[in-house]
């Protein structure tokens, strides 16, 4: 149980163009959904927590119109990362976490999306 | 303010056993978790320790003392995959995740 998906895996774009990332909940409902940036070497980032149905919570630094989250469902959340650049070039996790039940406090990763910007 | 400390790299042989350590300080506590990252790869759960004391899982066991705020991840009979960054994160009121940077274990033969 508590399987996260992510996609795509891999995003080679052109700097300018926006990228849409999507995080699933494969076997539960996520109430609350996490987004993360890691660079090479550097421990997690949070970026954002989403809620289902409400908007994100974004940490301080993250642009919220650069970074657009949805959560739009139980099992689903996307990342876009508009007019991207090469410094976008990240490593972008997500997690999930069912909050309504015994044992929720738990988040689990998706396996992550590697995005290259040129 | 809020801080997870832990070593940055740790080395240990194949066959043996190692113990890493974490403090924390946080508003409020909600539990200690701690996470296998293999490099490249996302995070993996390991464990969840709300309750002070010791919580084994096979190889892999998390102590938890509240009142030092501190705890440990021991992984017994060392296997060469067990080389990763084990990160540990403290939850705070909010239930928001405190992330420590990472240790890196090193496994040699």
């Amino acid at each position: 149980g508590a399987v996260v998906s992510q996609h795509p895996s891999w995003v080679i774009c052109k700097s300018g163009t926006s990228v849409k990332i999507e995080c699933r909940s494969l076997d539960f409902q996520a109430t609350t959904m996490f987004w993360y940036r890691q660079f090479p070497k550097q421990s997690l980032m949070l970026m954002a927590t989403s809620n289902e149905g409400s908007k994100a919570t974004y940490e301080q630094g993250v642009e919220k119109d650069k970074f657009l989250i949805n959560h739009a469902s139980l099992t689903l959340s996307t990342l876009t990362v508009t007019s991207a650049h090469p410094e976008d070039s990240s490593f972008y996790i997500c997690s999930a976490r069912d909050g309504q039940r015994e044992g929720g406090e738990t988040q689990y990763f998706g396996p992550g999306t590697r995005l290259l910007v040129l | 303010g809020q801080n997870i400390d832990q070593p940055t790299e740790m080395t240990a042989t194949e066959g043996a056993i190692v113990q890493i350590n974490c403090t924390y300080q946080t508003s409020g506590f909600n539990g200690l978790f701690w996470y296998q990252q293999h490099a490249g790869e996302a995070p993996t759960f390991l464990s969840y320790n709300v309750l002070d004391g010791l919580e084994e899982k096979g190889r892999f066991s998390s102590f938890l003392s509240r009142s030092k705020g501190y705890s440990y991840l021991l992984l017994k009979e060392l296997q060469m995959k067990d080389s990763a960054s084990y990160l540990c994160a403290a939850m705070d009121s909010n239930y928001q995740l405190i992330w420590g940077a990472g240790t890196k274990l090193i496994i040699k033969p």
